[in-house]
């Protein structure tokens, strides 16, 4: 079973800042086949990132996914007020599925 | 339009079974390379992967607790159930089903059912 860290646990950051978030797994993700989700409160996850880079329908280009191997980040470029909520990383290329333990971005 | 919708109790006891429904529209889980999986949360905590059934019948499991869960589908009713045997009180989580294709994230998710395990 793939193991994802995520670090940091919380991120404090102001509007305007550049936010970045990691996710390591303890192996490779086949195919990087690696996804990104956003959850804010009382909302089911939604889709940023899927095969480490890819951007989803409809999010921002101020996100972007990057990496291979064990190794991916997360980079917001220019955060906006309603980019502070919790990350989750989430390998799908080999079962079980596995998700990081998340991260939280917080207003500064 | 994709939509999934859970559906099952609010509250169990505990050593009960768990059945969770999961019933969706705007695609076929017959469509090769279809997928539906179930995900869980408890409150303030990360998700969990549960169990996934794809359009071949294939299902698969989390490791911790495949000698409890089962999942199947009825194609023909649009619907994925869950079952979740011998229910404690660290199962109250909030039940979520997601779809993907074979290789693809999961890109549509329901709302969430919160289900509560209490005496």
């Amino acid at each position: 079973e793939i193991v994802l860290t995520q670090s940091p646990g919380t991120l404090s950051l102001s509007p305007g800042e550049r936010a970045t978030l990691s996710c390591r797994a303890s192996q490779s993700v086949s195919s990087n086949y690696l996804a990104w989700y956003q959850q804010k409160p009382g909302q089911a996850p939604r889709l940023l990132i899927s095969g480490a880079s890819s951007r989803a329908t409809g999010i921002p280009d101020r996100f972007s996914g990057s990496g291979s191997g064990t190794d991916f980040t997360l980079t917001i470029s220019r955060l906006e007020p309603e980019d502070f909520a919790v990350y989750y990383c989430q390998q799908y290329g080999s079962s079980p599925r596995t998700f990081g333990q998340g991260t939280k971005l917080e207003i500064k | 339009q994709v939509t999934l919708r859970e559906s099952g109790p609010a509250l169990v006891k505990p050593t009960q079974t768990l059945t969770l429904t999961c019933t969706f529209s705007g695609f076929s889980l017959s469509t090769s390379g279809m997928c539906v999986s179930w995900i869980r949360q408890p409150p303030g905590k990360a998700l969990e992967w549960l169990a996934l059934i794809d359009w071949d019948d294939d299902k698969y499991y989390s490791t911790s607790l495949k000698t409890r869960l089962t999942i199947s589908k009825d194609t023909s009713k649009n619907q994925v159930v869950l079952t979740m045997t011998n229910m404690d009180p660290v199962d109250t989580a909030t039940y979520y089903c997601a779809r993907h294709m074979v290789g693809h994230a999961f890109d549509i998710w329901g709302q969430g059912t919160m289900v509560t395990v209490s005496s």
